[in-house]
């Protein structure tokens, strides 16, 4: 099952604009991750941020988190044509206090016309 | 290149037979994870290993699936008797995992299953 729900689905703009791609979930976490993946690709880890961080920074990304709405979002600025990918949102269970495997959502498809 | 592999990156099968993929994870990574994605949805979990134990498995794995991690490095997946439902693409990935959950999981490319 997955926990993850994306928002939008589908997302297009323009170079040069900022994506911002939402993830809510349902349990409580030890962390959340983001990836992105090209068109038949595998994932490239984009970002972790652990359950006591509010705000990370990477780059081009800005990620938050709100456990008490148990949302995330992912800001890309100044999006760039190859920045076109799918992107998802995983969490990381706090029943495993090891930590574990990951559920994924659905994922944002983002499309960046140049 | 130090990151996940994958073997092989297609492969094409009839219903029925049996097929095995390999995953390489990074050296230095104790954890080893499986997950399967269908098109248009994101990965769903599979089972994952600490060193050579297999700590959890899906109730998506049926009994049609086994893996394996002899001595904690590369890990197999084998699929027995193939149903054209288990099309998808199979991905690996591998993490750090002795201090507490904060480990970033890294992919390899996937194998991708194609059953006729």
């Amino acid at each position: 099952s997955q926990q993850g729900e994306e928002d939008p689905q589908a997302l297009s703009i323009q170079e040069g604009e900022n994506a911002t791609m939402n993830c809510s979930y349902k349990t409580s976490i030890n962390n959340l991750q983001w990836y992105r993946q090209n068109s038949g690709r595998g994932l490239v880890h984009l970002i972790l941020i652990r359950s006591n961080e509010r705000e990370k920074h990477s780059g081009r990304l800005r990620v938050t988190l709100d456990t008490s709405k148990k949302s995330s979002s992912l800001l890309i600025t100044a999006s760039r044509a190859a920045d076109t990918a799918s992107y998802f949102c995983a969490t990381d269970e706090a029943l495993y206090n090891q930590g574990g495997k990951l559920i994924f959502g659905q994922g944002t498809e983002l499309s960046v016309k140049p | 290149d130090t990151g996940v592999s994958q073997n092989p990156r297609h492969k094409i099968t009839k219903r029925g037979q049996n097929v095995t993929f390999r995953c390489d994870p990074i050296s230095e990574h104790n954890r080893l994870y499986w997950y399967r994605q269908t098109l248009g949805q994101g990965p769903e979990f599979l089972t994952y290993f600490q060193n050579e134990a297999q700590l959890e498995k899906s109730r998506l794995l049926s009994d049609r699936f086994s893996a394996e991690r002899p001595k904690g490095s590369f890990s197999t997946l084998e699929i027995q008797r193939t149903e054209q439902g288990d099309s998808a693409m199979y991905l690996c990935a591998s993490s750090l995992g002795t201090g507490g959950p904060y480990y970033e999981q890294y992919f390899g490319p996937g194998t991708r299953l194609t059953v006729t």
